[in-house]
């Protein structure tokens, strides 16, 4: 299996733009996770996914953020305006079930200018 | 506030001399997660204990997992420099999501 794919893998865009992060999940797994890591907050759980449905996105920081999944193998994260403070590496990860280790990809290094 | 806190922040060591680095956390857990970083990739998972297991070891790595302190320590053994990352507890806190530690940051000198 090729591991959790995210796309890009970097990303420098201006303040207002439109951000789309993209992740694919390990086939088979149940559930999907959005991570935000910074020097400042450490790494932060920003929703999460079981069977498709989002269970807890008490973590998305602002109406800005929203995250989708229409399918079992596709998972969105958008940021709608971008700030600067949004300047952080996004991680997606998915496991087997909620509970079982997690397996991340690699993350989209973003840029808010 | 973060549910897991690893200590110590950073940890400089030679080569092939033993790393201990602790987690301690909140509230309690059904399972803790050791997970390691290295700079500018994804965390890759080491080894998960469960609440009712007290010791597990996974080649060079050992984990203990105290419930009444609410503590767990990794050691890895005869460190190498492939071993210089960051180094991250998680615990399930309320059995539906993971909560990462701050890490510690682990460098291994030749």
């Amino acid at each position: 299996d090729a591991g959790v794919i995210q796309s890009p893998r970097h990303e420098v865009t201006e303040m207002g733009q439109e951000v789309t992060l993209r992740c694919k999940p390990i086939s088979g797994h149940n559930s999907l996770f959005w991570y935000r890591q910074t020097m400042m907050r450490g790494l932060e759980l920003l929703i999460y996914f079981n069977n498709n449905v989002p269970i807890d996105d008490s973590g998305m920081p602002e109406d800005r953020f929203s995250a989708k999944m229409p399918n079992a193998s596709f998972s969105t994260l958008k940021i709608q305006p971008s700030e600067p403070r949004d300047s952080a590496v996004y991680f997606c990860a998915s496991s087997p079930n909620v509970e079982e280790t997690q397996y991340f990809g690699p993350g989209t290094r973003l840029l808010v200018l | 506030s973060q549910q897991g806190e690893e200590d110590p922040q950073a940890l400089s060591i030679q080569e092939g001399e033993n790393a201990t680095m602790n987690c301690s956390y909140k509230t309690s857990i059904n399972n803790l997660q050791w997970y390691r970083q290295n700079s500018g990739r994804g965390l890759v998972h080491l080894i998960l204990i469960r609440s009712n297991e007290r010791e597990k070891h996974s080649g060079r790595l050992r984990v203990t997992l105290d419930t009444s302190k609410k503590s767990s320590s990794l050691l890895i053994t005869a460190s190498r420099a492939a071993d210089t990352a960051s180094y991250f507890c998680a615990t399930d806190w309320n059995t539906d999501k993971l909560i990462f530690g701050t890490g510690t940051r682990l460098q291994v000198f030749p």
